[in-house]
């Protein structure tokens, strides 16, 4: 089984909707992150989360918010969605020293707003 | 602010060649550097994380070498497979827990 994984893969919304991205990870890590990757623009870091009791906004947070629930779960929310939104979004974890830095991804979202 | 650049957007080789893939950034500041592969429409899978300390990481038939002075990196693929065409994207941490990533290069093998 996936260590980082996410629902739902492909989501196609309307522009004005509401809409959750979920992860759930396995990895016992205390830190997560989500970011979204458009073409010729590479992965931007939306917001990340170092434990349950602490969240952090990346480059580009304005028109999403997040929530985590658990150690294991950190979901990404579209209050409203935009079609500038439309994107793959990816949620990463990591562990917070030496080689457990290194970041692992889930399998991506893809999210069409029409 | 630190930028990461990935030179050539896009490279094609014939099967079993050696490779080189380039990676640069500004600031030389980082606490590490991570090297993933992306294959179409999905995830990243994480390939080689180099510490700040570290000259260079090895699995299998990849090397990857930071020159943390220079703000230079370079993965190193030896006798090239069909089976390694992906993207290829360099990334650093440099503080925090943000990683900036590079654009990435696309790598076709051909067999």
């Amino acid at each position: 089984d996936a260590d980082v994984t996410q629902t739902p893969r492909n989501r196609i919304t309307k522009t004005g909707k509401r809409i959750m991205l979920e992860c759930s990870q396995t990895k016992g890590h205390d830190r997560m992150y989500w970011y979204r990757q458009d073409p010729g623009l590479g992965l931007r870091l939306i917001y990340y989360s170092f434990d349950v009791k602490d969240i952090n906004k990346g480059e580009i947070s304005d028109g999403y918010s997040v929530s985590r629930q658990a150690q294991a779960k950190f979901s990404l929310s579209l209050e409203s969605a935009i079609p500038n939104q439309t994107a793959l979004y990816f949620c990463a974890t990591s562990g917070t020293s030496g080689d457990s830095y290194e970041q692992y991804f889930g399998p991506g979202t893809r999210l069409t707003v029409t | 602010k630190q930028e990461v650049t990935q030179i050539p957007a896009a490279l094609s080789v014939p099967e079993g060649e050696n490779l080189v893939l380039n990676c640069s950034f500004t600031d030389s500041a980082i606490y590490n550097l991570q090297w993933f592969r992306q294959d179409p429409g999905k995830g990243l899978t994480s390939l080689l994380l180099i510490q700040s300390s570290q000259r260079e990481q090895t699995s299998g038939r990849l090397n990857a070498s930071l020159d943390k002075s220079s703000g230079r990196s370079t993965l190193y693929i030896a006798a090239s497979q069909p089976g390694d065409s992906a993207t290829y994207l360099c990334a650093v941490r440099p503080g925090a827990q943000k990683l900036v990533f590079g654009q990435g290069t696309r790598l076709t093998i051909n067999p």
